[in-house]
């Protein structure tokens, strides 16, 4: 059983789309993530949930909008990509906002912007 | 910034030798963690350790912390090629909601 899943595993677009990802933890966990992992494998935290709350939203543009219909999901929609926007994109669980609790990710979405 | 360095960036040794990795970091830390992630795939939690710990084990693994100096180190003993991966540190934010991670250690494990 998968514990933190997300779709799709591959994205490939043309740049001004419209892309969502989806992604689901089945580990009863309060807190969500979404990372960026850049062709270096840097990876950068874009966003956070709490019991579908935000609470960290770092500096990410506007045509990122994370939604969490409950804390079990947390979607990414991309509007108007860019070819910037290319990386993999990693969503993540943890419990207690991750003090002391390790993450726990998905397989990641490998999205290219054409 | 990232919050993490790690050192080296690659590593390339032989099945059975040890490996070690180095990971530093800016700002007071709570705990630090390491992560592995296969090609592929996701990051793996592999071992916190807090910083009141100087030395933590879990198999074949092996993390120091040294708060004074804000650094950590990764020892794999006995290295095998499964555990060719990428490996990171992290650390928490004092508030929570916020795990950053270091650029990696790419090890590559030659059978």
């Amino acid at each position: 059983d998968t514990a933190v899943s997300q779709t799709p595993k591959y994205l490939v677009t043309q740049m001004g789309n419209d892309k969502s990802i989806k992604c689901e933890q089945n580990l009863g966990h309060d807190t969500m993530y979404w990372y960026k992992q850049d062709s270096k494998k840097f990876l950068k935290i874009m966003f956070s949930y709490n019991n579908k709350e935000l609470i960290i939203n770092e500096t990410v543009p506007n045509r990122f909008s994370p939604k969490s219909p409950d804390k079990a999901h947390l979607n990414l929609h991309i509007n108007s990509l860019e070819l910037g926007d290319s990386a993999v994109y990693f969503c993540a669980s943890s419990q207690e906002g991750g003090r002391g609790s390790p993450l726990h990710f998905g397989n990641g979405t490998r999205l290219t912007v054409t | 910034s990232q919050q993490g360095e790690e050192d080296p960036q690659a590593l390339s040794i032989q099945e059975g030798e040890n490996a070690t990795m180095n990971c530093s970091y800016k700002t007071s830390i709570n705990n630090l963690q390491w992560y592995r992630q296969n090609s592929g795939r996701g990051l793996v939690h592999l071992i916190l350790i807090r910083s009141n710990e100087r030395e933590k084990h879990s198999g074949r693994l092996r993390v120091t912390l040294d708060t004074s100096k804000k650094s950590s180190s990764l020892l794999i003993t006995a290295s095998r090629a499964a555990d060719t991966a990428s490996y990171f540190c992290a650390t928490d934010a004092i508030g929570g909601f916020k795990t950053i991670f270091g650029a990696g250690t790419r090890l590559f494990v030659k059978a």
